[in-house]
């Protein structure tokens, strides 16, 4: 199975920073690899796919870049709307599998 | 409207079982690839499995974890997804979502509100 290593596992922030979480996966998955943001008790939404194609409809601020291994996803100016817990997964062969996820707590 | 509304979630004992459903509306069911994500209370996201499109073999694929408990079918003369547990752990309980996979990188851009499904004496 292939892992998926998200970093950090939390952070705290305050609005305006600029965040980044990494997500490394234990082989090469290609650009088989998207981004989910979850809020407490809510769907996860889809916000990015192919490691750097943004979903309709999700802010600029988001961006996400890689390929092989080594991935991440950037908020350039965080938004009070922007806390939450962040997912990276592969869907590069099954078993597809998740990150273990990164909290964004308010600094 | 693209939805996707689980049912079928409950109580059940150690070593039982249980089928939960998942009925999509608004879009071309018998095309799409579906998957079922789990998530543990207080814990991450975890895959379930997958069924592919009938067109694309219909074939499943299933996380470690439930591979030989778990059999995830469709029925899409009713655009209805199910997952059958069996042999239920306690480590099974967690919320039960139904997802559709789409794009290049089949990602799940559409998920259910989730059933809730707790494994207990």
């Amino acid at each position: 199975d292939i892992q998926m290593t998200q970093s950090p596992s939390s952070l705290s922030a305050s609005v305006g920073d600029r965040v980044t979480i990494t997500c490394r996966a234990s082989q090469s998955i290609t650009i088989y690899l998207n981004w989910y943001q979850q809020k407490l008790g809510k769907a996860p939404k889809l916000l990015i796919s192919a490691a750097s194609s943004l979903q309709n409809g999700v802010p600029s601020r988001f961006s996400g870049s890689g390929s092989g291994t080594d991935f991440t996803l950037t908020i350039s100016s965080l938004q009070p709307e922007d806390f939450a817990t962040y997912y990276c997964q592969q869907t590069y062969s099954t078993p597809w599998t998740f990150g273990q996820g990164t909290k964004v707590e308010i600094k | 409207e693209v939805q996707l509304v689980e049912s079928g979630g409950g109580l059940v004992k150690p070593g039982g079982s249980l089928r939960l459903s998942c009925a999509a509306s608004g879009f071309t069911f018998n095309h799409a690839w579906m998957s079922w994500v789990r998530q543990a209370p207080g814990k991450g996201l975890e895959w379930v499995g997958r069924i592919k499109s009938k067109t694309s073999g219909g074939t499943t694929d299933y996380a470690t974890p439930v591979k030989g408990r778990f059999i995830i079918s469709r029925d899409d003369s009713k655009n209805t997804l199910y997952l059958q547990m069996n042999s239920l752990k306690t480590e099974d309980t967690a919320v039960y979502s139904c997802t559709w996979a789409t794009g290049t990188t089949l990602a799940f851009e559409i998920w259910g509100q989730g059933t809730m499904v707790t494994v207990s004496s």
